[in-house]
């Protein structure tokens, strides 16, 4: 299957900090790519929708201007957790997909700790 | 009522157990199906993709979508204490570049 590669898997930073997590699809071009956010024993909510060379767009409740999407290419979609505080902690999880395919593929996820 | 339904369990059984996980939607629109395997601080895996009625094996799973009642199973065979996670069923519409509508996940332990 296709490879999603996602870094750092695990980040602990201090408040006031700001963290990047980055997402390639190492072997598909992904026109887009998603981003959540999964808290203990809960499914996976959509923060964003990221499509190679637009603005993303961000889900209600989602603050844009503290969690940062960019998407230069087609292989490369990065989240910014600017100025991170300790409620920011949580699981981030990026996916892909594919121009010509339904099927999505998920990187191995993020532990962001915030001190 | 949420587009996709599924039981959040836990479930338990024991090794070499026949398990069954299912889901309901309401979406006569979506039009292709899938299964996520994930293990706790992993991103999900995928297990199952079909998009037409009918079964569909690989190995011990079977997927099975039913269009008619809107209903789709994933059958595990032979369970390994290793196939305990959560699992994910997914559903979406061709050509549409919106993400997957995901059921919550259904907490499986297989015990030895």
């Amino acid at each position: 299957g296709a490879v999603v590669s996602q870094h750092p898997s695990r980040v602990i930073c201090k408040s006031g900090t700001s963290v990047k997590i980055e997402c390639r699809s190492l072997d598909f071009q992904a026109t887009t790519m998603f981003w959540y956010r999964q808290f203990p024993k809960q499914s996976l909510m959509l923060m964003a929708t990221s499509n190679e060379g637009s603005k993303a767009t961000y889900e209600q409740g989602v603050e844009k201007d503290k969690f940062l999407i960019n998407h230069a290419s087609l292989t490369l979609s990065t989240l910014t957790v600017t100025s991170a505080h300790p409620e920011d902690s949580s699981f981030y999880i990026c996916s892909a997909r594919g121009q010509d395919s339904g099927k999505l593929f998920f990187g191995s996820g993020t532990q962001l700790s915030v001190l | 009522q949420k587009e996709v339904e599924q039981d959040p369990g836990p479930l338990s059984v024991p090794e070499g157990a026949i398990v069954s996980l299912n889901c309901t939607y309401s979406n006569s629109a979506f039009q292709y199906f899938m299964w996520y395997r994930q293990y706790s601080r992993k991103g999900p895996e995928l297990l199952m993709y079909t998009y037409s009625s009918g079964n569909k094996e690989d190995g011990r799973f079977t997927a099975q979508v039913d269009k008619s009642s809107k209903y789709i199973s994933l059958f595990i065979r032979d369970s390994q204490p290793s196939d305990s996670a959560t699992y994910l069923c997914a559903m979406g519409l061709r050509g549409s570049a919106r993400q997957l509508t995901f059921g919550s996940g259904t907490q499986l332990t297989v015990l030895p």
